[in-house]
Parts: structure tokens; sequence; C-alpha cells
């Protein structure tokens, strides 16, 4: 299995919703990422656990909360966002152990995030 | 700090010609260079990586770019491109001993029949 997986596709919400993505990889990478990417821009990094611990977060307002229950999972928790967080937001991951930045991101196809 | 700079948004070309895609990057260390590409409503997949060794690294689908220290470049290309290589194109550099990847702004190649 080389796939990472995102769900759900879309996802709608108030500014007022609480909602997670979720992520999952098995594929035995001990590194995963959330990135958000505006539209016709690149993937902005937002946060980046390596064995199940926040190795990096890149400032990300506390209205995003990041969650890495086991190796396989990342969720992000979405709590009062605002109409300008409407963006795709991109799981990866990655093997780790050998040197870190020679690593391949694996990425999934992403959840289109509107809010309203 | 490590930086990338793909200098055109917009590449179109038609069916059959070859294509090049810029890619420069700024770094005061070591880095390892990528090509992802993005299809439309798609997350990104890896097209081709410079770790080390041959200057010259080619993937399964035609593409090729070559790691030109001296200049700090990456360019991408393909001798005869087709419909479906029409999506975004990312240059990206990590640094050795960092998690981040960073990202050029994006060549959006748009092949016409």
């Amino acid at each position: 299995d080389t796939e990472v997986t995102q769900t759900p596709k879309h996802l709608v919400m108030g500014m007022t919703n609480k909602k997670s993505l979720k992520c999952e990889q098995h594929m035995g990478h001990r590194a995963m990422y959330w990135y958000k990417q505006k539209a016709k821009k690149p993937p902005e990094l937002m946060f980046v656990y390596s064995y199940e611990k926040l190795s990096i977060n890149e400032s990300v307002p506390s209205r995003f909360s990041p969650e890495c229950p086991n190796s396989s999972l990342l969720n992000l928790h979405l709590h009062a966002l605002q109409p300008e967080d409407s963006a795709l937001y991109l799981c990866a991951s990655s093997q780790q152990g050998r040197e870190i930045g020679l690593n391949e991101q694996f990425f999934g196809p992403g959840t289109r995030l509107t809010v309203l | 700090a490590q930086s990338v700079t793909q200098l055109d948004s917009q590449v179109p070309v038609f069916e059959e010609a070859p294509v090049e895609l810029r890619c420069n990057y700024s770094s005061s260390v070591s880095v390892y260079l990528f090509w992802y590409v993005q299809y439309p409503n798609q997350g990104l997949q890896l097209l081709l990586k410079y770790l080390s060794g041959s200057t010259l690294v080619e993937s399964i689908n035609g593409f090729e770019a070559e790691f030109n220290k001296s200049q700090t470049s990456f360019h991408l290309r393909k001798p005869s491109v087709h419909i479906s290589d029409t999506a975004e194109y990312f240059c990206a550099v990590s640094a050795r001993n960092t998690d981040k990847l960073i990202f050029g702004t994006g060549t959006r190649l748009q092949v016409f029949p």
C-alpha cells in the first residue's frame, strides 16, 4: 500500500462549527505533515509530526489543532475558522531513519475546505 | 534559509513539442531537489528527485531534470509533451537534516492539441 488517504474529500463548515480532517497511511512512515494550499499557490507547511511527536509548527493559529494518535493516523481539528481559511488541506508522509530531508514525501489527494 | 524561484507561471505548448520548466534555488547549505506534479483536483506526486551522484535524473514518463550547481538550477525538460502532461509543476528543495520542503510558486503547463 503506497497511498495516503484523506477524508472527507470536501467539507463545508460555518465559522462556529467544529470539524476534523483525517489522514491515514500504511507505508510504515514515521513523519507526517499537514499543508495548506490556496488556489494557484504552492502548498504551505503547517505542521510536522515525527515519531508521533509534533516537531514543527509553522506559527499556525490555534484554531487549527493537530493530533497524531498513532504512527498511521494524523488528524487536524478545526474550530472557529474564518472564511480565509478556505483552502485545500494536504496531508503527506515520509520515511525517517535515513537522513532527514532525503526522503520523498507522499501526498494525499487533499480535503477541499470551504468556510462560510 | 532556502528559497525556490520558478520564473514562468504559465507555459503553453503544442502537443509533441519540447518543453522546459525553469527552476532556480538559493541555499547556503547542501540541498536535495524535487519536482512534483499536481493534476487538477489532486494531491502532489513526485516526478523526480536529485539527491546526489549523476546530475541528470529521469522520470518514468519521459521527463528529465539536470542539476547545475554553478547556476543553482534544476530545470525540468521533456522532448515531446502529451495532452495528459497538462498540470501544475512545483519545484522544491529540502535542506539536509530538516523536515521542511520549500516549494516554488509553480508553473502551469498547458498542452494544446
